[in-house]
């Protein structure tokens, strides 16, 4: 059972759309992570999350921590095919530890 | 900064045959990470070094698997013997006291 749920697991999406991915969990984290995996590279940190309820904006991408800090979200506005990848969300579990989800694979078509 | 340099990027080896694979973290850093990533598992943290120490190797499979750190600029993680299940893209990271983690470009291994 994996302690992050990503959903979902697969999105296609025409290149100007918008799209969502969840990142849920029924614990509580003092910090969220997610990343974005390119085929062939190891994931790269995006962005971190630490208060409850924060809104986090890199350019066309929005990242939000639920209020509870059980779970997150990510918006990408007029999606380009430079943003195909793997979303990763991850969150610490103790000092040095982190647990990742599963992942969401997103494919812009031009 | 090179970031965190991995070697080789692919390795193709025959079951039963030693395989090492290898990290050089970004200077300064004093936290390395060995990840492995499969379709089924998804990212798997194997072992854990802090200033060179390994702390935590409970996510190690068995022990065929064995890494060491015998300085800040270098890493291995060695399989011996290699088996046809261990066949992943095996990740090293680094970070500075365990925030923001950088990954390097990941080592395909495939054991047949």
């Amino acid at each position: 059972t994996q302690l992050l749920e990503q959903s979902p697991q697969f999105l296609s999406i025409q290149e100007g759309e918008n799209l969502t991915v969840y990142c849920n969990s029924s614990s509580v984290f003092s910090s969220l992570q997610w990343y974005r995996q390119e085929p062939g590279e190891g994931p790269v940190l995006l962005v971190t999350v630490v208060t409850g309820g924060e809104v986090k904006k890199l350019k066309r991408l929005t990242f939000q921590f639920g209020d509870a800090r059980k779970d997150s979200s990510l918006h990408i506005t007029a999606a380009q095919p430079g943003d195909t990848g793997l979303y990763l969300c991850a969150a610490g579990i103790n000092d040095y530890k982190l647990s990742f989800g599963a992942g969401t694979t997103v494919t812009v078509r031009a | 900064d090179a970031g965190v340099i991995q070697s080789p990027r692919h390795e193709v080896t025959e079951m039963g045959q030693e395989v090492t694979l290898r990290c050089k973290p970004i200077s300064g850093h004093n936290s390395l990470f060995w990840y492995r990533q499969t379709m089924m598992r998804g990212l798997e943290l194997l072992i854990y070094f802090n200033n060179n120490v390994p702390i935590d190797d409970s996510g190690m499979p068995e022990d065929r698997f064995s890494a060491k750190m015998p300085n800040a600029s270098f890493s291995t993680l060695k399989i011996q013997p290699s088996e046809p299940r261990d066949s992943a893209v095996y990740f090293c990271a680094s970070s500075l006291n365990s925030e923001a983690y950088t990954f390097g470009s990941g080592t395909r291994l495939t054991v047949v």
